[in-house]
């Protein structure tokens, strides 16, 4: 079984539209979370922290389920530029786990 | 801020060639990662240094591979002989917490 795991989408939606991604972690021992953003052909870069009791910056908002293991991030209010793929990040302690990624495409 | 610098940038060659990719980090940070990128496996952790002293190598992924760390500024990940399963992208980065990565080196094996 997989340390991570993501639904890998495509997501297509509407710019303006409400977008929400999950991701499943295996260790319940994970100490930190985070969400990253990767661009076509670029480097992952940190989009934000995951704090056990939810946390927000600007249009995304971050959540975190210890008991069923799940992290959320929701998109508001999408944008063009938003298109990305997302990775959900997982920190044992002693390793970091990448999820593989969710495609979102924002359509005009 | 340059941020964490990699070399090249994009690297073909021919199987059986030796590969030697570099990185840069920025200082001040005591973790460096090194990681491949691949569309079928994602991103997969292969090292990691802590204060230049390798800490964890079980995702390297044979022999073949081997990554230095003289000093705080300077890192390298060698693939000696090289296959075309190691065509990725390679990405450099510096933690512990927080992952600042590098641009990435796209490696391509024929």
């Amino acid at each position: 079984r997989k340390e991570v795991e993501q639904d890998p989408g495509p997501f297509n939606v509407p710019e303006g539209a409400t977008v929400a991604f999950n991701c499943t972690y295996s260790n319940s021992a994970s100490q930190s979370f985070f969400w990253y953003r990767q661009d076509c052909r670029k480097e992952p870069k940190l989009l934000m922290s995951v704090y056990s009791s939810g946390n927000e910056d600007g249009r995304f908002t971050a959540q975190l389920n210890r008991a069923s293991q799940y992290i959320s991030l929701l998109i508001r209010d999408s944008k063009l530029s938003d298109s990305a793929t997302y990775l959900c990040v997982v920190n044992t302690g002693n390793q970091f786990y990448f999820g593989t990624g969710t495609s979102l495409t924002v359509i005009p | 801020d340059a941020g964490v610098i990699q070399s090249p940038r994009h690297e073909v060659t021919e199987m059986g060639q030796e590969v030697t990719l570099r990185c840069k980090p920025i200082s001040g940070h005591d973790y460096l990662f090194w990681y491949r990128q691949t569309m079928m496996r994602g991103l997969e952790l292969l090292i990691y240094f802590n204060n230049n002293v390798p800490i964890d190598d079980s995702g390297m992924p044979e022999d073949r591979f081997s990554a230095k760390m003289p000093n705080a500024s300077f890192s390298t990940l060698k693939i000696q002989p090289s296959e075309p399963r190691d065509s990725a992208v390679y990405f450099c980065a510096e933690g512990p917490d927080t992952q600042y990565f590098g641009p990435g080196t796209r490696l391509t094996v024929l």
